[in-house]
């Protein structure tokens, strides 16, 4: 079945320090992949997404590609703040289904100090 | 308010007792769901619907029932609360393949 890798956290980085987040999926067919930011006591927002191999999804000065050859959607953003500290979930849907069931990675800890 | 909502926002339960967590949308949304969130695990889906009265399965159904009378209400019972349903349960909406998340629910059962 389907199943999305995450980096190990927790991640902990100084303000203005660059982010990766690693994740790779395994997917039998042709998912949409998805990021998806917790922020403390609050529930998942939808960070940024991509629909198919080498789209870039932004937002918030995050980014990442859809890359099939390695089935991998890393998060990256190039200068991090205090505020971004939240948990981070890679996400795959599966487009054979009418819904897009998702499947998610075990969620990455982020904490960003001054 | 628009949006998805869940109530309560946190419950305390013994074990062996019935609790209901409840979800409401106002976007008239097809598709609901509902997740437990543990560490370790990410979030596993519960139960799902495609409209009123139809209802299936996810990854973690055991212990679990769902009802869907309206289109958007979608409460999820646990029969007989066990310490290991103690979770952070979040319900979500969708359309289409975008979901949207409630707040979440945190059940401690004791």
């Amino acid at each position: 079945g389907d199943s999305v890798t995450q980096m190990e956290g927790p991640v902990t980085l100084s303000e203005e320090a660059f982010l990766t987040i690693n994740c790779t999926y395994t997917a039998t067919g042709y998912p949409s992949l998805f990021w998806y930011v917790q922020y403390p006591g609050e529930g998942l927002q939808l960070l940024l997404k991509a629909t198919k191999a080498d789209d870039k999804g932004s937002n918030k000065g995050f980014e990442a590609t859809y890359r099939k050859e390695t089935t991998s959607f890393h998060l990256e953003k190039g200068s991090v703040q205090v505020s971004d500290s939240a948990v981070y979930f890679c996400a795959l849907s599966d487009r054979g289904t009418s819904y897009g069931k998702l499947t998610f990675g075990q969620g990455t800890i982020l904490t960003v100090h001054p | 308010d628009a949006g998805i909502t869940q109530s309560p926002r946190y419950k305390i339960t013994e074990t062996g007792r019935q609790v209901t967590l409840m979800c409401h949308q106002t976007w008239s949304h097809s598709y609901m769901f509902w997740y437990r969130q543990d560490l370790g695990h990410g979030l596993r889906l519960i139960y799902y619907s495609a409209a009123a009265d139809i209802t299936d399965k996810g990854e973690v159904p055991d212990g679990y029932v769902v009802s869907r009378s309206k289109t958007e209400n979608f409460p999820l019972t646990l029969e007989s609360a066990t310490r290991s349903q103690t979770s952070v349960y979040f319900c979500a909406s969708s359309e289409y393949w975008e979901q949207y998340f409630g707040p979440g629910t945190r059940l401690t059962v004791t």
